[in-house]
């Protein structure tokens, strides 16, 4: 079976543009989390989407949103992109709400740089 | 912010046990550990977690001390491919319950 895959790979933009980012989560799985890892810390996390609702939402702004389709996959929006917002965006699929029993499996990722 | 704390970095020479602490002194009783581990590159790689009991799996062991305060993981045999940043995670049980990362453990194993 797939793991979960993540579109695309690597993506350069520029400041003030939007992204999207895609998230095909493990068959099954009907829950799909999203982290920003900057480079040198431990991943951050964004949102957790379940049954195509948020469930949870880290400290990021506004300009960050998601939704998840009713296949479960997912995307992640930014809007008006900030240098600092250049980071690998991760994905993580489970398969349930997130309870703390449940392991998230990470997708490769997205390597946004924003010139 | 995290709950735990991981020296930065540490190594081991290939074929020896690598022993990856981690202090969580302020560690609930509703809350688990968890060690992911992340390759250059990849996403991060879920190994092991644990409440209270010690733990085994094909991948490692983890060893939580009775206070639950501290834990260590063990790579019984530490391979090339076992190089990675080691992250040591307090999560919450209940709804919600995200993946909190601090800056994680450098592993380098040596040859």
């Amino acid at each position: 079976d797939a793991g979960v895959t993540q579109s695309p790979t690597h993506l350069i933009k520029t400041r003030g543009q939007h992204v999207t980012l895609r998230c095909s989560p493990i068959s099954g799985h009907k829950s799909v989390s999203w982290y920003q890892q900057v480079l040198g810390q431990g991943p951050q996390f964004i949102f957790q989407y379940y049954e195509k609702e948020e469930r949870g939402r880290g400290n990021f702004p506004d300009r960050f949103s998601a939704r998840q389709f009713p296949n479960y996959s997912s995307e992640l929006n930014v809007n008006a992109l900030l240098l600092g917002d250049s980071a690998l965006y991760l994905c993580a699929s489970s398969l349930e709400w997130l309870t703390g029993f449940d392991e998230q499996y990470f997708g490769p990722g997205t390597r946004l740089t924003v010139t | 912010d995290a709950k735990t704390t991981q020296p930065p970095s540490m190594d081991c020479a290939e074929g020896r046990a690598a022993n990856l602490p981690c202090n969580h002194s302020t560690i609930s009783g509703n809350e688990y550990v968890y060690w992911y581990r992340q390759i250059h590159s990849q996403g991060p790689q879920y190994i092991i977690h644990g409440l209270k009991n010690n733990e085994t799996n094909e991948m490692a062991s983890l060893i939580i001390t009775e206070d639950r305060k501290s834990s260590t993981l063990i790579l019984p045999h530490a391979t090339l491919r076992d190089t990675a940043v080691y992250y040591c995670i307090v999560r919450q049980t209940g709804a919600n319950s995200k993946l909190t990362f601090g800056k994680g453990i450098t592993l380098s194993v040596r040859p």
